[in-house]
């Protein structure tokens, strides 16, 4: 099956600093790939699409002078949430598709800002 | 538009009993899938079960089943002789965009099991 690997699983920062969360695929290649965010104890929503080569493309009300993404290559995919500020504590999701394995997620990442 | 409901934001079942998890869905397209995930605390997420539109039958995989009713657009998903693991945030998906290549999320039921 697909493996993808996220990391850090979990980080805090000090509000105005900025945070990068690493997506890769460990055994597989996809050009697209997908972020999610999560808020507690609500339903996860998608933030942006990114696909290698090319630039983001983001959801409505999703800032990307904020949320900066970059597709550098097949296999990995970096989120960064820059000047963090307490709202933008989440829980953030990679999420990779591909042709036969479908909908790959990463394990995620718990991000408090304070 | 995709839209998914869940109506249940909590549900509760003794273990080794079942439950039924509901999830009505809205879509224009002609052939579509949809997808069971359930989520534990530690925030994975974790494939269930898929049912396709055109799949004659109920979808099972072990304790799982779905419940696929087209006509009333509802997938529900059963789940039979709960345990103590099985609780969890689960969530509905229907993929949608280019090739359904990505997902949007139901609200959520975040299922407890009793010992």
């Amino acid at each position: 099956g697909a493996v993808v690997s996220q990391h850090p699983s979990r980080v805090i920062c000090k509000s105005g600093t900025s945070v990068k969360i690493e997506c890769r695929s460990l055994d597989f290649q996809a050009t697209t790939m997908f972020w999610y965010r999560q808020f507690p104890k609500q339903s996860l929503m998608l933030m942006a699409t990114s696909n290698e080569g090319s630039k983001a493309t983001y959801e409505q009300g999703v800032e990307k002078d904020k949320f900066l993404i970059n597709h550098a290559s097949l296999t990995l995919s970096t989120l960064t949430v820059t000047s963090a500020h307490p709202e933008d504590s989440s829980f953030y999701i990679c999420s990779w598709t591909h042709v036969t394995y479908g909908y790959t997620f990463g394990s995620g990442t718990r991000l408090t800002v304070v | 538009a995709q839209k998914i409901t869940q109506t249940q934001p909590g549900m509760f079942v003794q273990e080794k009993e079942a439950v039924t998890l509901d999830c009505t869905y809205d879509t224009s397209d002609q052939s579509y899938g949809l997808f069971w995930y359930k989520q534990p605390s530690s925030g994975e997420m974790i494939f269930l079960i898929y049912q396709g539109s055109y799949d004659e039958q109920n979808a099972t995989e072990g304790r799982y089943s779905l419940n696929f009713q087209k006509a009333r657009k509802s997938a529900n998903l059963v789940i039979s002789a709960s345990q103590l693991g099985d609780s969890a945030m689960y969530f509905c998906a229907l993929p949608w965009g280019t090739s359904g290549s990505r997902l949007t999320f139901g609200e959520g039921t975040q299922l407890t099991v009793n010992p």
